[in-house]
């Protein structure tokens, strides 16, 4: 049962375009969402995350943006940078859960020169 | 300022043999977690573990896996008996106290078992 999905399992963007990173959810009681960025054996490197009373986070060239009526969030990256290639997991927590995450199964994103 | 480290890199097992990963958090951290990623799947969440207490180990299997987080010392993610199944990367995370919100947890680099 996956309750954090990422269908999409890569994505190709040119150098300077815009990469955007689609998420979707199925517990209704997540209320924290973050973002992260895994390169070739190494660990998860958090980018940004969003508390479920925000539609909106930036960070310089990362923008998160979260639907709680559909149920979907997405991690926007403009300009894309060929140093941004890496498989990108979206997470959640649900309330009174100790802070564990659920992962989705991870987008692989390639930004080409 | 060191972040979460993880030993050993990679672990090669016989099947029937124990495995023993370490982890030891960042500075400042109480928290622990453990996470284990199959081969083209998402992490999944194992254990988490304050100093000497177990806080929830809904995602551990219920034989052959434990788990513990001395007062001294890392934490071990203990597998005994291996299986074939077992070959994965696991990967420890910890953050610090919760304190009523929501905490970043930091990764380390992996420990990547293979079982023969």
């Amino acid at each position: 049962d996956q309750q954090v999905k990422q269908n999409s399992p890569s994505l190709s963007v040119q150098e300077g375009r815009i990469s955007i990173l689609n998420c979707d959810y199925t517990n209704s009681m997540f209320d924290y969402f973050l973002w992260y960025k895994k390169y070739p054996a190494e660990g998860p490197t958090f980018l940004i995350s969003i508390s479920s009373i925000k539609d909106k986070n930036e960070d310089g060239r990362f923008t998160v943006f979260l639907n709680k009526s559909a149920k979907h969030l997405s991690l926007h990256i403009v300009p894309s940078q060929p140093g941004d290639s890496a498989v990108y997991f979206c997470a959640a927590i649900p309330p009174n859960a100790g802070n564990m995450l659920t992962f989705g199964g991870g987008t692989r994103l390639m930004v080409k020169p | 300022n060191a972040g979460v480290m993880q030993n050993p890199r990679h672990l090669v097992r016989r099947r029937g043999q124990e495995a023993r990963l370490r982890c030891s958090p960042m500075k400042g951290h109480s928290h622990v977690y453990w996470y284990r990623q199959l081969p083209e799947e998402g992490l999944k969440f194992m254990v988490y573990l304050q100093k000497e207490n177990i806080i929830d180990e809904s995602g551990m299997p219920k034989e052959r896996f434990s788990a513990e987080f001395p007062k001294e010392g890392p934490s071990i993610l203990r597998i005994q008996q291996v299986v074939r199944g077992d070959s994965a990367a696991y990967f420890c995370a910890s953050s610090p106290a919760l304190a009523g919100g929501k905490n970043i947890q930091y990764f380390g680099a992996g420990t990547r078992l293979s079982v023969l």
